[in-house]
C-alpha cells in the first residue's frame, strides 16, 4: 500500500512569510508525528497526534509553529513569520498503536524548507 | 527525559567487513529501540527494532543487541555492501515520542 506522503517536497520562502506543510499518513494509522531535521543533525520531535486525544505539543520550538490534524487523516504543519533558523527538512511519520508510542513509525520523504 | 547518545558519528569500512554502531540511553523506562537508515534526500526507513523483553534480534545481515542493565544497544551489520552506505539513527522510547541519536554516517568502501 501507499506510504506516508508529504507535500511540497521542497519549499523556498522569504523570511517573514507563513508556510504550510502537508502530511498524508498511511491509511488506518492512528498516530501521526512531526519532526524537524536540521542539516547533518538528528531528528527533533515537534508534535504528536493520537486519535481524538489532545495533541502532544511539547516539542514545538515557539508559538510560530502549529499543527492540525483532521480526524485520523491529513495533517498540516504551519510556520508563521518564518525565520532563517527554520530552514530544515520537516519529516512526518505515522504509526498504528493501541496505546503508548511503542509501535513502528513510518516516515515520509520530508519537506525541505529553505527560508531566504 | 530520555537522552540517547550514538557513536561513532562517522564510520568507514571496507566492503565485506562488519560495522557496529552503539547507542546508550538514560531512561530505564524505555522499552522500544528502533534503528533507522536514511539515504540522501529520503526519509528514515525502519530497518530493525528490538523490545526490552529480548536481548538480541537478527534479520539477515543485520542484528541488534540490547543490554538493559547497562542501558545500551548496538546495531551490527555483517558482510557490508556499498548500498549499506547511509546515515543510521538509533532511537529509544517508553511512553514518550521517539528520542533519536544524532546519527552515524556509514561509508562502505568498495
Amino acid at each position: 500500500g501507499a506510504g506516508v506522503s508529504q507535500s511540497p517536497s521542497n519549499k523556498v520562502t522569504e523570511k517573514g512569510k507563513d508556510v504550510e506543510l502537508r502530511c498524508d499518513p498511511i491509511s488506518g494509522h492512528t498516530a501521526l508525528y512531526w519532526y524537524r531535521q536540521r542539516l547533518g543533525q538528528g531528528l527533533e520531535f515537534l508534535i504528536y497526534f493520537q486519535g481524538n486525544s489532545a495533541p502532544d505539543k511539547s516539542g514545538l520550538p515557539s508559538d510560530r509553529f502549529s499543527a492540525e490534524r483532521t480526524g485520523e487523516s491529513v495533517s498540516t504543519l504551519t510556520i508563521q513569520r518564518t525565520q532563517q533558523e527554520d530552514s530544515a527538512v520537516y519529516l512526518c511519520a505515522s504509526s498504528n498503536i493501541a496505546s503508548g508510542f511503542t509501535y513502528e513509525q513510518y516516515f515520509g520523504p520530508g519537506t525541505r524548507l529553505t527560508v531566504t | 527525559g530520555e537522552n540517547v547518545e550514538q557513536h561513532p558519528s562517522t564510520l568507514s569500512v571496507q566492503e565485506g567487513d562488519s560495522a557496529v554502531i552503539k547507542c546508550t540511553y538514560s531512561d530505564s523506562a524505555s522499552n522500544y529501540f528502533p534503528w533507522y537508515k536514511q539515504e540522501l534526500g529520503k526519509g528514515p526507513q525502519l530497518i530493525i527494532d528490538i523490545r526490552s523483553n529480548v536481548g538480541e534480534k537478527k534479520d539477515q545481515r543485520i542484528a541488534v543487541t540490547l543490554n538493559k542493565t547497562a542501558k545500551h544497544f548496538s546495531l551490527h551489520i555483517t558482510e557490508t555492501q556499498p548500498e549499506d552506505s547511509a546515515v543510521y539513527f538509533c532511537a529509544a522510547t517508553g511512553n514518550t515520542p521517539l528520542v533519536f541519536g544524532k546519527g552515524t554516517r556509514l561509508s562502505v568502501i568498495a
